[in-house]
């Protein structure tokens, strides 16, 4: 089975709040993490990445968390906005050295 | 830079007949991946290519299924004969350094076969 997985695939929230999309990821061995948005009728759109050796990373309005002693990922949108409805993929390189990438998560700004 | 660029958008056609996916990377970038999404499955990687050459193709599901890249600004997935359970959205992406890096992912070719 994959190796990643999401905890919730729908998420709905008003805007301006902040959201929080988990992952959870079962390869220990697992150095390299991505989270990926994707509007309806697009590709994945790269958001932010983050490296096992690290635990928090920050972009615009975008943080990413890693916990590896419980093999969990976060996503956190700061001041979610309408056009931040998307689904949201988080994907792993797992111990194959492939590219994982979970079923997804929903989210739904609403105004 | 205009991304990876896919055509067509969308594709119909019968069950039985050829189907050709065209992609064209992001200059530079020499690895290349061709992935299926469908609800069922989400997204499965199909095959990728370093520098033209097929690296792994474990994930194409059977013969019915070819890729090839003639050159560095292009590649075609094809399917002969088409059945309707290939019916799905194939994405090609593209990057600097395989998966060390992010994957750059074109706006897919939606393929429905009747």
């Amino acid at each position: 089975g994959e190796s990643v997985g999401l905890h919730l695939p729908t998420l709905s929230v008003q805007e301006g709040d902040n959201s929080i999309i988990n992952c959870a990821y079962s390869n220990s061995a697992s150095d390299y993490f991505i989270w990926y948005k994707q509007e309806s009728g697009k590709g994945p759109q790269f958001i932010i990445d983050i490296r096992s050796n690290m635990d928090k990373r920050q972009g615009q309005r975008v943080t990413v968390l890693l916990n590896k002693t419980v093999k969990h990922l976060s996503l956190q949108i700061a001041a979610t906005q309408p056009g931040d409805s998307a689904v949201y993929f988080c994907a792993e390189i797992d111990g194959s050295e492939k590219l994982v990438f979970g079923k997804g998560t929903k989210l739904t700004v609403n105004p | 830079d205009a991304g990876v660029i896919q055509s067509p958008r969308h594709e119909v056609t019968e069950m039985g007949q050829e189907v050709t996916l065209r992609c064209k990377p992001i200059s530079g970038h020499d690895y290349l991946f061709w992935y299926r999404q469908t609800m069922m499955r989400g997204l499965e990687l199909l095959i990728y290519f370093n520098n033209n050459v097929p690296i792994d193709d474990s994930g194409m599901p059977e013969d019915r299924f070819s890729a090839k890249m003639p050159n560095a600004s292009f590649s075609t997935l094809k399917i002969q004969p088409s059945e309707p359970r290939d019916s799905a959205v194939y994405f090609c992406a593209s990057s600097n350094r395989g998966y060390n890096s992010p994957l750059h992912f074109g706006n897919g070719t939606r393929l429905t076969v009747t």
